[in-house]
């Protein structure tokens, strides 16, 4: 158990729809990150919020936001759902943000499934 | 641009062998590396990590290398068991100053089997 949670764990839901993803970061980290996987590629980076403040954004699209609230949980937003959006959106947190060496500690993931 | 590359995606040893996974990367601004092992259905879980003042870093059965120069590190896994089965993922990233700040880059994975 690395201590980052993530709600919900299954999502079904239907195309031109919008889903939020919930991810509680472990106790005392202050950076939480976000990442895709789908089936045909690795992980991508999308997102990245330090103690509430966007830090750095990959290749995240326009249709997809996040934010980081005064308690250090984050949320990221996906609306106009398109079949392509179906994939594993993993949440990960780590003490401080990207000028120190961190680890960073995953969550278990929400499956999206856009139908 | 996959500035992290994983080129075997599959590995099968016997157990008790050595397991050697590789990693390349093209970023010369990448100076944290780490690697990850994931079981289905879960997130990836940290397994060792080294810096690029360092060659080598180790932890009970995990050894990673770094070989700055060719841009390479590989993850030696000894003796393998079992339960070590999983998808081994390599990342990389670097400090400020660079677009990859904070952000980790990941290969592909390379899914390890291991015989008993």
């Amino acid at each position: 158990d690395s201590g980052v949670t993530q709600t919900p764990k299954h999502l079904i839901t239907a195309t031109g729809q919008r889903v939020t993803l919930r991810c509680s970061p472990r106790s005392g980290d202050l950076s939480v990150y976000w990442y895709q996987q789908s089936l045909d590629q690795g992980l991508q980076f999308l997102i990245h919020y330090y103690n509430g403040e966007e830090r750095a954004k990959g290749n995240i699209l326009e249709r997809f936001s996040a934010q980081q609230f005064p308690d250090l949980h984050s949320e990221l937003n996906l609306s106009s759902l398109e079949l392509g959006d179906s994939a594993l959106y993993f949440c990960a947190s780590s003490l401080r943000g990207g000028s120190s060496y961190n680890e960073q500690f995953f969550g278990p993931g929400t499956r999206l499934t856009v139908l | 641009d996959q500035q992290v590359k994983q080129n075997s995606p599959s590995l099968s040893v016997q157990e008790g062998r050595i397991s050697i996974l590789n990693c390349d990367y093209t970023n010369s601004m990448f100076d944290y590396f780490l690697w990850y092992k994931k079981y289905p259905a879960e997130g990836p879980t940290f397994l060792i990590s080294i810096s690029s003042i360092k060659d080598k870093n180790e932890d009970g059965r995990f050894t990673v290398f770094l070989n700055k120069s060719a841009k390479h590190l590989s993850l030696h896994i000894v003796p393998s068991q079992p339960g070590d089965s999983a998808v081994y993922f390599c990342a990389a990233s670097a400090r400020r100053g660079s677009s990859n700040t904070g952000k980790l880059i990941f290969g592909q994975g390379t899914t390890l089997q291991v015989k008993p």
